[in-house]
C-alpha cells in the first residue's frame, strides 16, 4: 500500500528566508505525485505536480519541488517565504491504478516570523 | 471554470440524525472523489466515481455511509445515524481522467 511521510509537522521561518518542506513516499512504481496548500478552514489548492519527465517541477507562488526516486522524496522549496505563505502543506502520491487515488502525508504547518 | 462546488459549507446536527452533502464537480470531469479530514490530519480518501460508476470504497465508508452520482453529473454524500466520530470536514474533488485533481471547499460537520 502506498503512503506519505511528512517529518515535519511544524516548522517556522522568517519572513525572506529559504524553505524546504520533507515529503517521503512509498509506492511500487512510478508515482504521480503532489504537494496542496490549505488555509484554515479552507479547501486544498494545487501548487504542483510530477507525473513524469523533469524532475524539478515549478509551480505557482514561486514554488518548486524536486522528485528523487533513489530517495523516494519530493521535497517542496522556496527560495524566499512571504508572510502570505503561512499555512499547512499535504504532499500526495496518487495510485497511477486506482483512478488516481490520492494518498496524503499527515501535512507540515508553516508559520513566517516577520 | 466555476470550481468545485459543495454544499452546505458547515452543518451542526445532532447525534442520531442523517445529514447530507452535495458536490457540483467541475464542468467535463469525469472523476469525482470524496474525502474526510478530521483537525490536524491530512484527508483520507472516501470513495471516488468515475461518470456514474462507483468504482472504489475506502474501508472507512462504513454502512451508515453512501454516496451517489447519478448521471455522472453531481453527487451527494450521505451519513445516516449520525455519530460524534463523524466530526469532520468532508472534501470532494474532481478531475478529468488523469489529469489534476481539483479539491472544493470543504463541508463542515459537528455532531453535537
Amino acid at each position: 500500500a502506498q503512503s506519505v511521510t511528512q517529518p515535519d509537522i511544524h516548522i517556522t521561518v522568517s519572513e525572506g528566508a529559504s524553505l524546504e518542506l520533507r515529503c517521503n513516499y512509498s509506492y511500487g512504481a512510478t508515482p504521480y505525485l503532489f504537494w496542496y496548500v490549505q488555509s484554515p478552514g479552507q479547501g486544498l489548492q494545487l501548487l504542483l505536480k510530477y507525473f513524469s519527465g523533469d524532475t524539478l517541477v515549478q509551480g505557482i507562488k514561486g514554488f518548486e519541488a524536486e522528485f528523487k526516486r533513489s530517495q523516494s522524496s519530493f521535497n517542496l522549496r522556496k527560495p524566499s517565504v512571504h508572510w502570505s505563505d503561512a499555512a499547512e502543506y499535504f504532499c500526495a502520491v496518487g495510485d497511477r491504478n486506482a483512478g488516481n487515488m490520492l494518498t496524503f502525508g499527515g501535512g507540515t504547518r508553516l508559520m513566517v516570523k516577520p | 471554470d466555476t470550481g468545485v462546488s459543495q454544499n452546505p459549507r458547515h452543518k451542526i446536527t445532532k447525534r442520531g440524525q442523517n445529514v447530507t452533502f452535495r458536490c457540483d464537480p467541475i464542468s467535463e470531469h469525469n472523476r469525482l472523489y470524496w474525502y474526510r479530514q478530521t483537525l490536524g490530519q491530512g484527508p483520507e480518501f472516501l470513495t471516488y466515481f468515475q461518470n456514474e460508476a462507483q468504482l472504489e470504497k475506502s474501508r472507512l465508508l462504513s454502512d451508515r455511509f453512501s454516496a451517489e452520482r447519478p448521471k455522472g453529473s453531481f453527487s451527494t454524500l450521505e451519513i445516516q445515524r449520525t455519530e460524534q466520530g463523524d466530526s469532520a470536514m468532508y472534501l470532494c474533488a474532481s478531475s478529468f481522467t488523469t489529469n489534476t485533481i481539483y479539491f472544493g471547499e470543504g463541508s463542515w460537520l459537528t455532531v453535537v
